[in-house]
């Protein structure tokens, strides 16, 4: 069974930084690509950023460019995001989501965590 | 990068069919069949529903289908059931610097 485990969610003060981990089991995880998404509370989804399985192709939203770093340590199973100088408008529920298809990066993440809530106030 | 607007609610009753829209621009949704759809039930993590704009998951009923034209993609849920009230959200790649771009979301409501 697929298991995707978000942590390091807290509060932090404007300007400060955070670094999420995402916890994978259940997969190979080395041969697909990994994905955050947020979730601002009581609004839409919005998607973050993406690292392709082979580290190489990684890609942000414009509203964290320059701020999020995405990463991934194959031999531990995890995914990360370095979150820095952090604003009001960064609140939110974070997942990490596992994308489909084998060794591509796709719009299909077909397993979610449950999510981590980043507060920043 | 804007987010595909999707209308803000869709309601029907049960059995009947509803179906939302999802409106891109040539840069996302009119260049590129990679446009999903996903389902979130309040407070819960969202489920994928639809990939490939028209493919279902293991599991996902064939009361659920999507379809696109141009740049608008569309999901349909065809026989209502209560269990299907919750957010409806699309996402679709946006091409440029490897991004992903999703819809605003639409609230159905089975009445």
């Amino acid at each position: 069974e697929v298991q995707l485990v978000e942590s390091g969610g807290g509060l932090v003060q404007p300007g400060g930084s955070l670094r999420l981990s995402c916890a994978a089991s259940g997969f190979s995880f080395e041969d697909y690509a990994m994905h955050w998404v947020r979730q601002a509370p009581g609004k839409g989804l919005e998607w973050v950023s993406r690292i392709d399985w082979d580290h190489v192709r990684k890609g942000y939203a414009v509203s964290v460019k320059g701020r999020f770093t995405i990463s991934r340590d194959n031999a531990k199973n995890s995914l990360y995001l370095q979150m820095d100088s952090l604003g009001p408008e960064d609140t939110g529920v974070y997942y990490c989501a596992k994308d489909m298809d084998l060794r591509w990066t796709t719009a299909a993440w077909d397993s979610w965590g449950q999510g981590t809530l980043v507060t920043v106030s | 990068q804007s987010a595909l607007t999707q209308p803000p609610s869709a309601s029907g009753s049960p059995g009947q069919s509803v179906t939302i829209s999802c409106t891109g621009t040539s840069d996302d949704v009119g260049d590129y069949n990679d446009v999903s759809w996903y389902q979130q039930h309040p407070g819960k993590a969202p489920k994928l529903i639809i990939y490939a704009v028209n493919k279902r998951p293991s599991g996902v009923p064939d009361r659920l289908s999507g379809s696109k034209s141009g740049n608008t993609a569309s999901l349909t849920v065809s026989g209502l059931q209560a269990d299907d009230e919750a957010d409806y959200y699309c996402s679709s790649y946006a091409g440029s610097n490897n991004r992903y771009v999703f819809g605003t979301g639409t609230k159905v409501t089975v009445l």
